[in-house]
């Protein structure tokens, strides 16, 4: 079966643009969560989706927003970018959240953001 | 909330010796631990969990990890390291009181032939 697909996989925006990312989850995985990677920072924690809901935040500005739409896809909002933004962001699907701790999260490729 | 160390940035083997890459954990209640591993220009891939039970458990690709709570350590292991091993290694822990799940700052293999 497909696995985790994001789009788009490399995008180039300037300072002070909004930046709009894709995340289709595994079919029949209901929850969605976004990182952030960077090589300093490793992997931070955007946010979790569970049937349209955000179910938990990370500690990010609110120029980061995220939203789950009926079918499970999600998207992610960049606004006023920042050079400090430039990162590569991995959407990761899970069959469920929260429910059992032990879920495991299934990644897709990410999608590298350069920020000018 | 929760969180992950993972001491080391960089971990140097030969092919063919043990390998271990450290992580240590913090969280309130019991531990979901988990290791991740990424290759160049690619998202996580899942290696091994530990739930409860046996404190030593068995993953993908020979790799294994064992679960210390006095020490609140997870670390992976491997007998024999291998050149493709060479990769970025994630710690991660959730708690169960369905709070996401954390990373560590990832742990670099360089398995040298």
């Amino acid at each position: 079966k497909a696995g985790v697909t994001q789009t788009p996989r490399y995008l180039i925006k300037t300072r002070g643009q909004q930046v709009t990312l894709s995340c289709s989850p595994i079919s029949g995985h209901r929850s969605v969560s976004w990182y952030q990677q960077t090589p300093g920072q490793g992997l931070q924690f955007l946010f979790e989706y569970f049937s349209e809901t955000q179910r938990n935040k990370g500690n990010f500005p609110g120029r980061f927003s995220g939203r789950q739409f009926s079918n499970s896809r999600s998207e992610m909002n960049v606004s006023t970018l920042e050079l400090g933004d430039s990162a590569l962001y991995l959407c990761a699907s899970s069959l469920l959240a929260g429910v059992s701790g032990a879920n495991v999260l299934t990644f897709g490729a990410g999608s590298r953001l350069t920020v000018l | 909330a929760q969180s992950v160390a993972q001491p080391e940035d960089q971990v140097n083997v030969a092919e063919g010796n043990p390998l271990t890459v450290k992580c240590t954990y913090s969280v309130s209640g019991n531990p979901y631990l988990f290791w991740y591993v990424q290759y160049p220009n690619r998202g996580l891939q899942f290696l091994l969990k530990y739930i409860t039970g046996d404190n030593l458990v068995k993953g993908s690709y020979g790799f294994e990890a064992e679960f210390n709570k006095s020490q609140t350590s997870f670390h992976l292991k491997k007998p024999s390291a291998l050149v493709s091993d060479s990769a970025l290694y994630f710690c991660a822990v959730r708690d169960n009181n369905n709070n996401d799940m954390r990373f560590g700052a990832g742990t670099r293999l360089t398995v040298k032939p």
